[in-house]
């Protein structure tokens, strides 16, 4: 696509609720991220796909988040039985994967667990 | 890994100039970019450097120094639309291009 889209743009939850966060990245970018951001702060990294390399899930604040990466395209993200504190606007990425590698943003999905 | 600091917060008048600084550490780097954020938007692009001195955009200029790990953004003739964060990113050479954010830098321009 022309941009990168996220799904869904809000979603409000209940606390211990699962959610699924969907990213689908510009057309031929090889590497996404997914970060987190809290209100007035800055990018939290999460996760990172680079091509067919195994992902960098250094960021990954407790085994209640994953994320997966299909056919080297779509992105989901899944936080499990979602606590309070996981209440963040969550960004995805998407670069070329090859020189100055420019980050491309989505418009983010807004997560509020109640 | 990456520490990288800015300030927190800056003002400044309409018109003039402002520069925002930022320090970074890294065990391997390869590149630095900014990235403006407006209030409740995505950030988007603007600038890199990966090699030393000062790249000129417009009314953005941006200079990187690799031995001091040190970088500024300089914005000209500022705007009130130039109210916003401004994100210092570093990518690392150690791990296929990954980049690690500053917490940015919320810059107010007034009247």
């Amino acid at each position: 696509g022309a941009g990168v889209s996220q799904s869904p743009s809000n979603k409000v939850t209940e606390k211990g609720k699962d959610v699924e966060l969907r990213c689908d990245p510009i057309s031929g970018h090889t590497a996404l991220y997914w970060y987190r951001q809290s209100l007035g702060q800055g990018l939290e990294f999460l996760i990172y796909f680079q091509g067919n390399s195994a992902p960098d899930k250094s960021g990954l604040p407790s085994d209640r988040f994953s994320a997966e990466r299909t056919g080297g395209s779509v992105s989901t993200l899944t936080i499990q039985r979602t606590q309070q504190e996981d209440s963040a606007v969550y960004l995805c990425a998407s670069s070329p994967g090859t020189g100055a590698n420019v980050l491309t943003f989505g418009a983010g999905s807004r997560l509020t667990v109640l | 890994g990456q520490n990288i600091d800015q300030p927190t917060e800056m003002t400044a008048t309409e018109g003039a100039i402002v520069q925002i600084n930022c320090t970074y550490q890294t065990s391997g780097f390869n590149g630095l970019f900014w990235y403006q954020q407006h209030a409740g938007e995505a950030p988007t692009f603007l600038s890199y450097n990966v090699l030393d001195g000062l790249e000129e955009k417009g009314r953005f200029s941006s200079f990187l120094s690799r031995s001091k790990g040190y970088s500024y953004l300089l914005l000209k003739e500022l705007q009130m639309k130039d109210s916003a964060s401004y994100l210092c990113a570093v990518r690392d050479n150690t791990n296929a291009g990954k980049s690690t954010f500053g917490d940015g830098t919320t810059l107010t321009v007034k009247p």
